[in-house]
């Protein structure tokens, strides 16, 4: 059975303060790893799709970079519009197209 | 802009009730999903679509159906509703092996009383 598991659960950081969320995973053959930002009372927005060790994604403040384990979303000086509910989730090759979400990272970002 | 629609945000139903909830996409995609969100349990599929008049169960199916008649349209419908089926209802679509994910609804928030 796929499993992804996000931590921290909440993190809080002040405006300019770089850090990392983690992603670890365990999946039958990654087909792909996604990134969502969902904002309080709305659906998830894509970010990322990673699809083997070593690539890397940048949008804006963010990056995502992925391991045959796990995957970390880096935010580099982060402003209060940044602050959110973060998902990841894999997609395996065999099967269907169901994607596994973790239960996500909610950050906070103090002026 | 492409876009996944929910026909309602929030919804509150009794207990009994059958309950049809309705999701429409303008991208064409193939694929068609029905996740339900709660604190720390994450988002679960109830089930998803891959073609018209096609379906296959997720991972909680018990106590929903769903319908696709036509390509653009995917509705979920809880039999009986039940307190326990109290949640946020998240709609998506994607495009066969699509590379962007899924793209999501606004979500509607089912509250069973």
């Amino acid at each position: 059975e796929d499993q992804v598991t996000q931590s921290p659960e909440a993190l809080r950081l002040q405006e300019g303060e770089s850090s990392s969320l983690n992603c670890s995973y365990t999946v039958s053959g990654l087909r792909g790893l996604f990134w969502y930002r969902q904002d309080p009372g709305k659906g998830p927005e894509f970010l990322f799709t990673l699809y083997s060790a070593g690539e890397e994604k940048e949008k804006e403040r963010l990056k995502a970079t992925l391991t045959k384990k796990e995957s970390f979303l880096h935010i580099t000086a982060p402003k209060p519009e940044d602050s959110a509910t973060y998902l990841c989730a894999v997609q395996a090759y065999f099967g269907n197209e169901k994607l596994t979400f973790g239960t996500g990272t909610r950050l906070t970002i103090i002026p | 802009d492409v876009k996944v629609t929910q026909s309602s945000r929030y919804l509150v139903k009794r207990t009994g009730e059958k309950v049809f909830l309705e999701c429409v996409q303008d991208m064409d995609h193939e694929n068609m999903f029905w996740y339900r969100q709660d604190p720390g349990l994450g988002l679960r599929l109830i089930y998803f679509s891959y073609d018209v008049k096609m379906k296959e169960k997720g991972d909680i199916p018990e106590g929903y159906s769903v319908s696709r008649e036509k390509k653009e349209r995917f509705s979920l419908i809880l039999e009986s509703a039940s307190t326990n089926q109290t949640s946020m209802y998240l709609c998506a679509s994607s495009l066969v092996q699509g590379a962007g994910g899924y793209t999501f609804g606004s979500g509607t928030r089912l509250t069973v009383v």
